[in-house]
């Protein structure tokens, strides 16, 4: 089945300090969704990727889908003690409907 | 104010017991999911509907059951069969193909 990989699985930064997360497949994907869970949270939709080389920016985030739609990746710029949290990224792939989740990237913040 | 709601936030469950956990949406979402999360790892699909009545396994279906008899709940039951059931729960929904999935609180389930 489809596999979605995400490194690193763990990242500490000092604040101030930027962060990026990897997320890469064998296969082709559909499209690269980004959700944020903050510690004892839920996962929120931070964003939707859908075009080859497609870049995106929300305020100090930056959302990159590669030209082969096989990788994605997702930087912040200055990190600050608010972007704690895991970062996930999925893909729905062939399968209508059902996401194949990352195993996450894990970011804390030193202040 | 429309969202999931998932209840109870936390649960106990003895040993051989089967339990009930809650999810209900008022975002009038066709789709909906059951996934697992353990400490520190991803997202495991359990069972997903994508129409009243009708459901499917996901990657971890062992050991569990859902029911989906009405557009707005999604009910998963946690049978004895699963061994090893600790773990977080998120109950999700989504409109259609290719759109964000909503996701509520959670339910931490233990075993006594």
């Amino acid at each position: 089945g489809q596999q979605v990989m995400q490194i690193p699985q763990y990242q500490h930064v000092q604040e101030g300090e930027d962060f990026t997360t990897y997320c890469n497949s064998s296969t082709t994907l559909s499209n690269i969704q980004w959700y944020k869970q903050r510690p004892g949270g839920h996962p929120v939709f931070l964003i939707q990727l859908v075009k080859s080389g497609e870049v995106k920016k929300q305020k100090r985030l930056t959302f990159q889908f590669g030209e082969a739609k096989k990788n994605s990746s997702l930087h912040i710029t200055a990190t600050q003690t608010t972007d704690v949290g895991t970062y996930f990224c999925a893909d729905e792939g062939t399968s209508y409907g059902k996401l194949t989740f990352g195993q996450g990237t894990i970011l804390t913040v030193h202040p | 104010d429309g969202g999931i709601t998932q209840s109870p936030k936390y649960l106990f469950r003895k040993e051989g017991q089967n339990v009930t956990l809650s999810c209900e949406q008022n975002l009038n979402h066709d789709a909906m999911y059951w996934y697992r999360q353990d400490p520190g790892q991803g997202l495991r699909l359990i069972y997903y509907s994508q129409i009243v009545n009708d459901f499917q396994k996901g990657d971890i279906a062992e050991g569990y059951s859902v029911s989906r008899e009405k557009k707005e709940s999604f009910p998963l039951t946690v049978t004895s069969a699963q061994k090893n059931p600790t773990a977080f729960y998120l109950c999700a929904s989504m409109r259609q193909s290719n759109q964000p999935q909503h996701f509520g609180d959670g339910t931490r389930l233990s075993i006594l």
